[in-house]
C-alpha cells in the first residue's frame, strides 16, 4: 500500500471550492506530519504551494494566493488542500508530499479539472 | 532571483550513463540542499536523492542505490546527477529542486528529458 494516496482526478466548477485529499497509509498518523502541496501545470516543473501541519504550524508559499489553504481530517487520516473560488488557471496536477523515514515521499497526484 | 537551470535533453542507449547538470544562481549555493526528482511521462513525482553542496554529503533513495551519483562543483554553483546502467524505464524528465532537510522544495529547475532507447 502506498504511503500517500490521492484520488486520480477531481472536477469542479469555476467559482466553487475543491477539496483535494491526501490519505496516509494506515499506521502513519497524519497528526505527526507536515504535509506539503505542489501544483504542476503541463510542461512545467512543480511549484510549491503550502505546508500544513496544524493551524500553528503552517506556511504559505511565496506569492501563493490565500484561496489555497491546508487542513487535516484526522478521522480520515488525511491532509487536505482546499482551493476556494476556483479559476480556470487552477486546472493542474496537485501533489502532496511528506517526509517519511528521512526521505520525501510524494502522492500519486490529483488532476484537477475546472469546468 | 533564485534560478536553477538544467542541461539539455539527452538520448541514451540502454546500459549507458547520463549526467545532468543544475546550475544555481540568485542565492548562496552551499546554503541549501539540492534534490533530484524524476517524472515519467504521464506519471507522478519520484524522489531520487539529495546532496548537500557544502559538505558533499548525499543520500539516495533505496531504489537508486548503486546506480546514482550526485556531485557538485561549488566554484560554478552547479550540481550534477549521474545515473548509470540506463534502461527504458529510466526515460523521464529529471528535475533538480532546492530544499532543506525535512522541508519543502521551494525552487525547481526546468527539467531535463532523458530518453533511453536502442
Amino acid at each position: 500500500q502506498a504511503v500517500l494516496t490521492q484520488p486520480s482526478s477531481l472536477s469542479a466548477s469555476p467559482g466553487a471550492s475543491a477539496s483535494l485529499t491526501c490519505t496516509l497509509r494506515s499506521g502513519i498518523n497524519v497528526g505527526t506530519y507536515r504535509i506539503y502541496w505542489y501544483q504542476q501545470k503541463p510542461g512545467s516543473p512543480p511549484q510549491y504551494l503550502l505546508r500544513y501541519k496544524s493551524d500553528s504550524d503552517k506556511q504559505q508559499g511565496s506569492g501563493v494566493p490565500s484561496r489555497f489553504s491546508g487542513s487535516k481530517d484526522a478521522s480520515a487520516n488525511a491532509g487536505i488542500l482546499l482551493i476556494s473560488g476556483l479559476q480556470s488557471e487552477d486546472e493542474a496536477d496537485y501533489y502532496c508530499m511528506i517526509w517519511h523515514s528521512s526521505a520525501p515521499v510524494f502522492g500519486g497526484g490529483t488532476k484537477l479539472t475546472v469546468l | 532571483q533564485v534560478q536553477l537551470v538544467q542541461s539539455g535533453a539527452e538520448v541514451k542507449k540502454p546500459g549507458a550513463s547520463v549526467k545532468v547538470s543544475c546550475k544555481a544562481s540568485g542565492y548562496t549555493f552551499t546554503s541549501y540542499d539540492i534534490n533530484w526528482v524524476r517524472q515519467a511521462t504521464g506519471q507522478g513525482l519520484e524522489w531520487m536523492g539529495w546532496m548537500n553542496p557544502n559538505s558533499g554529503n548525499t543520500g539516495y533513495a533505496q531504489k537508486f542505490q548503486g546506480r546514482v551519483t550526485m556531485t557538485r562543483n561549488t566554484s560554478i554553483s552547479t550540481a550534477y546527477m549521474e545515473l548509470s546502467s540506463l534502461r527504458s524505464e529510466d526515460t523521464a524528465v529529471y528535475y533538480c529542486a532546492r530544499g532543506q532537510w525535512l522541508a519543502n522544495f521551494d525552487y525547481w529547475g526546468q527539467g531535463t528529458l532523458v530518453t533511453v532507447s536502442s
